[in-house]
């Protein structure tokens, strides 16, 4: 089955650098790779994700990309504000069919716990 | 709406005691899941359903049941609870349609558990 392997498990940046966290996945049949955010004490919420018809996605100060070859992604954030600060889940998944067996089951990495210095 | 609920929000219970965790949801979504959250690994797949009257296991089901016989509603039992399934559980649904599916999950906002 697909493993997911998330790093680094902690990451501290200053207020204003970018923080990049990097998955590996281990099924080549994935493609679905959404990143998760979550509070302390709060639900997980999606933040982006990347198909495997693409290979980087932006969304303002947040972006993700994807080497289908490598097997790996990545979640950047640029210009880091202290409400980054969380932990940060990245996940993977064969994107389903309606009536199929692909049943869009989330695996997620170990998470990777931000924090943005001010 | 109010997306995914879960109840009950906290429990504390001894070793052997019986629950029973409820989702719900009122986005229609086809897809349910419970999911475990214990501290540096993650979430973890305990259980899941495709659809009203079925349901799967995942990457933990040992120790859990699970009934879907609602479609909004997806419940996860413990029949004898161990002190190892002291964790933050998440419910999470997703919606798919013919001919293209979403993949996006939605959580609820978590039972904590605390097995003694």
């Amino acid at each position: 089955g697909e493993n997911v392997e998330q790093h680094p498990s902690t990451l501290s940046v200053q207020e204003g650098d970018s923080a990049v966290i990097k998955c590996t996945y281990s099924d080549s049949a994935s493609n679905y790779f959404p990143w998760y955010k979550q509070e302390l004490g709060k639900r997980p919420q999606l933040i982006i994700d990347i198909r495997s018809n693409v290979g980087e996605k932006k969304d303002q100060r947040i972006a993700v990309t994807l080497n289908k070859t490598a097997k790996h992604f990545s979640l950047h954030i640029t210009e880091t504000q202290p409400e980054d600060s969380a932990v940060y889940f990245c996940a993977a998944s064969l994107l389903s069919a309606y009536g199929s067996s692909n049943t869009g089951k989330l695996i997620f990495g170990q998470g990777t716990t931000l924090q943005v210095k001010p | 709406n109010a997306g995914v609920t879960q109840t009950p929000k906290f429990r504390v219970l001894k070793t052997g005691q019986s629950m029973t965790l409820l989702c719900a949801q009122d986005m229609n979504h086809e897809y349910m899941y419970w999911y475990r959250q214990d501290p540096g690994m993650g979430l973890r797949l305990i259980h899941y359903s495709v659809g009203e009257g079925t349901t799967a296991k995942g990457e933990v089901p040992d120790g859990y049941n699970v009934s879907r016989l609602k479609k909004q509603n997806f419940l996860l039992g413990l029949e004898s609870a161990a002190p190892s399934q002291t964790s933050v559980y998440f419910c999470a649904s997703s919606y798919s349609q013919a001919p293209i599916s979403t993949d996006t999950q939605y959580f609820g906002p978590g039972t904590r558990l605390t097995v003694l």
